[in-house]
C-alpha cells in the first residue's frame, strides 16, 4: 500500500543510452512532480503535471521528456544520457499543486548512475 | 523567481541539546513554508509546515517560527536524539508557483 512508488530503484547505464523511470501514486492526488537531487543533496523541481497536463517545466534539457498517461502515473524518459545526469530522481505528488499550501509526498527515489 | 537560503549547511549537537536551522526567502508573495527531513538513502518527508497567517507552530519537540517582515523562518528541535540525525530542508511556495527548496542542513546528533 505504498503511497508513491518508483521503478527502478537503481539504474546503472552507459552514456548515450535512453532510459525510463516510472512513478505511480495511489493517493488520488491530481498533481505529480519530478525532482532531481544532485550529489550535494540539492532538490530541484524538473516538471509538474496536474491531471495529466504539464504545468511546470523548469528549463530542463529536452532530452528529458515526461509523460502522464493518467493522473496516477508520471513517467520520465531520458534520451542520450550524459554523465551529468547521474543523480537521484524523486517523484512526488500532492492533492492540487496549484493551491498555495499542501503537502508533497515523495517516492523512494531512483538512483541513476551514468558511466 | 523564489530564492531560499538555508543555514547552517552542517550542524553538530550533543544529544539533549537544541538545534536551530534558519532560512530566508526572497519572494514576499510566498505563503507556505514546509520543512522536510531526509534520512540517509531515504525520501524527503514533511515534518512540519507553517502558513503565512501564522507566526509559530509547534509539534512535540519541533517548532517553526515565521517572520514575514524579515522574510525568514526557522526550525527549532528541542531535546535532540540520535534519530534526529538527517538532512533537513526548508522550502517556500507562493500560490501557483513551484516549491523552492533550500540547500539543506545536515544535522548530526551525537550520543
Amino acid at each position: 500500500d505504498t503511497a508513491v512508488s518508483q521503478t527502478p530503484k537503481y539504474l546503472v547505464t552507459q552514456m548515450g543510452n535512453d532510459k525510463s523511470i516510472k512513478c505511480e501514486q495511489n493517493l488520488g492526488h491530481d498533481t505529480m512532480y519530478w525532482y532531481k537531487q544532485d550529489s550535494k543533496k540539492f532538490l530541484k523541481i524538473m516538471f509538474s503535471y496536474n491531471n495529466k497536463e504539464l504545468i511546470i517545466n523548469e528549463t530542463v534539457p529536452n532530452r528529458f521528456s515526461p509523460k502522464s498517461p493518467d493522473k496516477a502515473h508520471l513517467n520520465l524518459h531520458i534520451n542520450s544520457l550524459e554523465l551529468g545526469d547521474s543523480a537521484v530522481y524523486f517523484c512526488a505528488s500532492s492533492q492540487d499543486g496549484r493551491i498555495g499550501w499542501e503537502t508533497q509526498y515523495f517516492g523512494p527515489g531512483t538512483r541513476l548512475l551514468v558511466l | 523567481g523564489e530564492n531560499v537560503e538555508q543555514h547552517p549547511s552542517t550542524l553538530s549537537v550533543q544529544e539533549g541539546d537544541s538545534a536551530v536551522i534558519k532560512c530566508t526567502y526572497s519572494d514576499s508573495a510566498s505563503n507556505y513554508f514546509p520543512w522536510y527531513k531526509q534520512e540517509l538513502g531515504k525520501r524527503p518527508q514533511l515534518i512540519i509546515d507553517i502558513r503565512s497567517n501564522v507566526g509559530e507552530k509547534k509539534d512535540q519537540r519541533i517548532a517553526v517560527t515565521l517572520n514575514k517582515t524579515a522574510k525568514h523562518f526557522s526550525l527549532h528541535i528541542t531535546e535532540t536524539q540520535p534519530e534526529d540525525s538527517a538532512v533537513y530542508f526548508c522550502a517556500a511556495k507562493a500560490g501557483y508557483s513551484t516549491l523552492t527548496f533550500g540547500k539543506g542542513t545536515m544535522l548530526l546528533v551525537s550520543p
